[in-house]
């Protein structure tokens, strides 16, 4: 199985300052023959299914505000929240689609300074 | 927009099997794949398996021997089917789409207990 690894476990930031969550996998989820990287991120906030935020790693979903954005390759990822908003305090979760089992991290729980 | 919709008992005995079916309404369920994937309170998710509309199915092995995912394109749902539970298996349980490779949209969850 992949396993992903996301650092920090929790974060508190300010409101309007960057929030950055990192997530790596213990084998590439780069796929060689089309040169994507099977990773998404997701918000979950409390009593919720998980949002998709962005896929391909650094691919943003429709209708997700363009302070999110996802970067990374191979074996490296991240998601940064270039300002702080009150309705971005949730858990994020990276996500592999490279292979089955299908895996998560663990959770970074974003919270307000 | 495709909406999910889990339903099931919430409470299932240890040892018996757990069911739950995810209705699949504002599109169809044809020519898309569709998970479970689950989330034990105040932890992380885990994928149970996915199942395609013509019925080819995907298992966590590591739930592999007590699962069983099936499809019934005529009441436009799929259902999961859990046996020998136990209370590790006390989670909040998401049917998903995926949208080509990505798991796009989910139900609202359901909690499931498993307790005597």
């Amino acid at each position: 199985d992949i396993v992903m690894t996301q650092s920090p476990d929790s974060l508190a930031v300010s409101l309007g300052e960057r929030a950055t969550i990192n997530c790596k996998s213990s084998q590439s989820i780069l796929y060689s023959s089309n040169y994507k990287n099977y990773l998404a991120w997701y918000q979950q906030k409390p009593g919720q299914p998980p949002k998709l935020l962005t896929y391909w790693a650094s691919t943003r979903e429709s209708g997700v505000p363009d302070r999110f954005s996802g970067s990374g390759s191979g074996t490296d990822f991240t998601l940064t929240i270039s300002s702080l908003q009150a309705e971005d305090v949730a858990v994020y979760f990276c996500h592999q689609y490279y292979s089955s089992p299908y895996t998560f991290g663990q959770g970074t729980r974003l919270e307000i300074k | 927009q495709v909406q999910l919709q889990e339903s099931g008992p919430g409470l299932v005995k240890p040892s018996e099997t757990l069911s739950l079916t995810c209705a699949v309404s504002g599109g169809s369920i044809s020519n898309n794949y569709w998970s479970w994937i689950r989330q034990p309170p105040g932890k992380g998710l885990e994928y149970i398996g996915y199942i395609s509309d013509s019925g080819s199915t995907n298992y966590n092995p590591s739930l592999k021997s007590r699962v069983t995912i099936s499809v019934d394109t005529s009441q436009n749902q799929f259902s999961l089917k859990l046996n020998s539970v136990t209370a590790a298996d006390t989670a909040v349980y998401y049917c998903a789409r995926w949208r080509a490779d990505i798991l796009s949209d989910w139900g609202q969850g359901t909690l499931v207990t498993v307790s005597s």
